[in-house]
């Protein structure tokens, strides 16, 4: 069974510039949330997608967007870049079920550095 | 809003000793609870969950009970190992529905010294 993979594993980009990062989830999960994990400090939900549509958003400003695609994977889109969103980005893949018992399964994250 | 408190960091124990990281939650209802570990330079890894009061969940000679009473899912283990070394977060997740996010905690940082 595949893991959470994410592309690529170290970015850097000037202020202003546009960002995309990728995630693959986990092989039969069908739900993708994507996190900003600042240095020092717990990861914060960004959004959610299930069956390719955005599912619930964090407080984070509309130049942060996402797809996901019918295999279920994912991209992170976020333009505009300022310094702060220097971070490494998580994504976590699940099997939303009617219960709500489904465990987040992480990826190992891409770091992005905007200078 | 939901919010998830841990001691702060860092814990530095000799190889043996015994661990605890305190964790105490703020929620509305009856939240699932989670302890996930970061280990140098990785993603975020499931260590162990529960999801009702009074259960305990176990893995890797970790445990934490759900404590309804005092909100609280403190993480121990009896004779932590050099291997130990990691961020420790405590997280939360809303049980009413399928789209609701984790919240974490700020992360325990642990060194275990031999």
């Amino acid at each position: 069974e595949t893991g959470v993979t994410q592309s690529p594993t170290h970015l850097i980009k000037t202020r202003g510039q546009q960002v995309t990062l990728r995630c693959s989830s986990q092989s039969g999960h069908n739900t993708v949330s994507w996190y900003q994990q600042a240095l020092g400090q717990g990861p914060q939900f960004i959004f959610q997608y299930y069956r390719e549509e955005e599912n619930g958003r964090g407080n984070f400003p509309p130049r942060f967007s996402g797809l996901q695609f019918p295999n279920y994977s994912s991209e992170l889109n976020v333009n505009a870049l300022e310094l702060d969103d220097s971070a490494l980005y998580l994504c976590a893949s699940s099997l939303r079920l009617l219960a709500d018992t489904d465990t987040q399964y992480f990826g190992p994250g891409t770091r992005l550095t905007v200078l | 809003g939901d919010s998830v408190t841990q001691m702060e960091g860092p814990v530095t124990l000799s190889e043996e000793a015994f661990l605890t990281i305190n964790c105490t939650y703020t929620a509305t209802g009856y939240p699932s609870l989670f302890w996930y570990v970061q280990y140098p330079g990785e993603g975020l890894q499931l260590l162990l969950k529960a999801t009702k009061a009074d259960d305990k969940g176990s893995n890797k000679g970790f445990e934490a009970t759900y404590r309804k009473e005092t909100t609280s899912f403190h993480l121990e283990k009896g004779s932590v190992q050099v291997s130990d070394s990691a961020v420790y977060f405590c997280a939360l997740r809303k049980r009413n529905s399928g789209n609701t996010p984790l919240v974490f905690g700020k992360g325990t940082r642990l060194s275990v010294i031999a």
